[in-house]
């Protein structure tokens, strides 16, 4: 079975701080994506990367950014939490071609305060 | 633009009832398109896909979809549902062109009841 893991399940932070949200995946898939998923407006894609040390901006990229140094491994970045971040984040994987399905984590609750 | 519309935000049903979620898209060219499913406090699981060929998809848990290219539709269907499909559905998209993202619609809340 494909596993994508997701550094916390629940994550409180203060607003202005940087934020780390680690993702790893099992299964050697070149594609991972980030997405934020709020109530109403599905998932929404924040930024994917299709190979090591290559990011594409998704539909939602202000205020993140990302970071991927080893093929498992895909870290989102928030420079500065904003109230406005308070999300559920989500971690996926597939492979190449983007007819594959993707593979998702459990996700983060993220709560900026 | 791409887009997808999921016009439902809840569907109810009886158990033992056909169950239909509903999925409409707008994409350049050809679509690729997915179901997915969340379950409380799960990440989202896939269902099943269309790519090319048969317009009748059928995937996990008993669900199957119909791809209808003129009326750019794609909705998932179930001949008899259970309870424990009660879920949050999510249809996607994407193009076929390299450049296309995938867009996820806002989801479909499904509640089978007893």
């Amino acid at each position: 079975d494909v596993k994508v893991t997701q550094s916390s399940r629940y994550l409180v932070k203060r607003t202005g701080e940087k934020v780390f949200l680690e993702c790893v995946q099992d299964m050697d898939h070149e594609n991972m994506f980030w997405y934020r998923q709020d109530p109403g407006l599905g998932l929404r894609l924040i930024y994917f990367s299709y190979d090591v040390k290559m990011k594409e901006k998704g539909d939602i990229p202000e205020g993140y950014s990302v970071s991927r140094e080893k093929k498992e491994r895909f870290s989102l970045i928030l420079e500065s939490a904003s109230t406005n971040q308070t999300s559920m984040y989500l971690c996926a994987s597939s492979l190449a071609g983007g007819f594959y399905e993707q593979y998702f984590g459990p996700g983060t609750r993220l709560t900026v305060t | 633009a791409q887009s997808v519309a999921q016009p439902e935000d809840q569907v109810n049903v009886a158990e033992g009832n056909p169950l239909t979620v509903k999925c409409t898209y707008s994409v350049s060219g050809n679509p690729y398109l997915f179901w997915y499913v969340q379950y409380p406090n799960r990440g989202l699981q896939f269902l099943l896909k269309y790519i090319t060929g048969d317009n009748l998809v059928k995937g996990s848990y008993g669900f199957e979809a119909e791809f209808n290219k003129s009326q750019t539709s794609f909705h998932l269907k179930k001949p008899s549902a259970l309870v424990s499909d009660s879920a949050l559905y999510f249809c996607a998209v994407k193009g076929y062109s390299s450049a296309s993202k995938i867009i996820f619609g806002s989801g479909t809340r499904l509640s089978i009841r007893p």
